[in-house]
């Protein structure tokens, strides 16, 4: 089974530039996760999409993040302007839909590791 | 205010020894605990998950423990090897019924493993 896949790698910018990331999860999970991994700290969840509705992105700063999901499969991240506090690694994950009282597992991506300058 | 601490922030240890990772929370409701193993550069990879009614769970050298009258958690690493080097991070999920909930991530543990 194929994981989930995210490009670029690595992206340097410099800030107020603008950027995307994409993310191809594993196919037939139907939720998919963007995260911001900053060195030394664990990840903290930008956006849940569910299909192609968003979830969750009470996390995500809305002047400068932005994500879509078209057809509730690949999905992109953008941000735009940046700033150098953006400088992070970007997590995708993705998981099936759970049951009641099913406990979901999250399969994560490498993640594109972006350097703001 | 949900949180996942975790104790050491690093370690080092040889090659072949035992060492264990904590794990402190205060999550409500607590759904479940993941244990995560994260290589340079590379994203998270599941370890472990135990509900509420699980003490402990093993994947291999790998044995989680859960207590959740005291909310802690432990990893114990047995025998280790060069490739247990990485960093763990504990994951809380609020929830009910097991459903995803809200994940809430420790900052991790750094291991090293030296020969």
């Amino acid at each position: 089974e194929a994981g989930v896949a995210q490009s670029p790698r690595y992206k340097i910018i410099e800030k107020r530039q603008s950027v995307a990331f994409w993310c191809n999860p594993i196919s037939g999970h139907a939720t998919l996760y963007w995260y911001q991994q900053i060195l030394g700290q664990g990840p903290k969840l930008l956006i849940q999409f569910q299909n192609n509705g968003v979830v969750d992105d009470s996390q995500l700063p809305k002047d400068r993040f932005s994500a879509e999901r078209l057809k509730g499969v690949d999905s992109t991240l953008k941000i735009q302007p940046a700033k150098l506090e953006d400088s992070a690694v970007y997590l995708c994950a993705s998981s099936t839909l759970g049951f009641s009282g099913r406990t979901r597992e999250q399969y994560f991506g490498p993640g594109t590791r972006l350097t703001v300058t | 205010k949900n949180q996942v601490e975790q104790s050491p922030q690093s370690l080092i240890i040889l090659e072949g020894k035992n060492c264990t990772l904590q794990c402190n929370y205060t999550v409500s409701p607590f759904s479940n605990l993941r244990w995560y193993k994260q290589d340079t550069g590379r994203g998270p990879v599941s370890l472990t998950i135990m509900t509420f009614s699980e003490n402990t769970k093993s994947n291999g050298r790998y044995t989680a423990t859960l207590d959740a009258d005291t909310k802690q958690s432990s990893l114990h690493i047995t025998a280790s090897q060069l490739s247990d080097s990485a960093s763990y991070i504990c994951v809380v999920s609020a929830g009910y019924g097991g459903s995803q909930g809200n994940l809430i991530f420790g900052k991790g543990t750094k291991l090293s493993v030296k020969p």
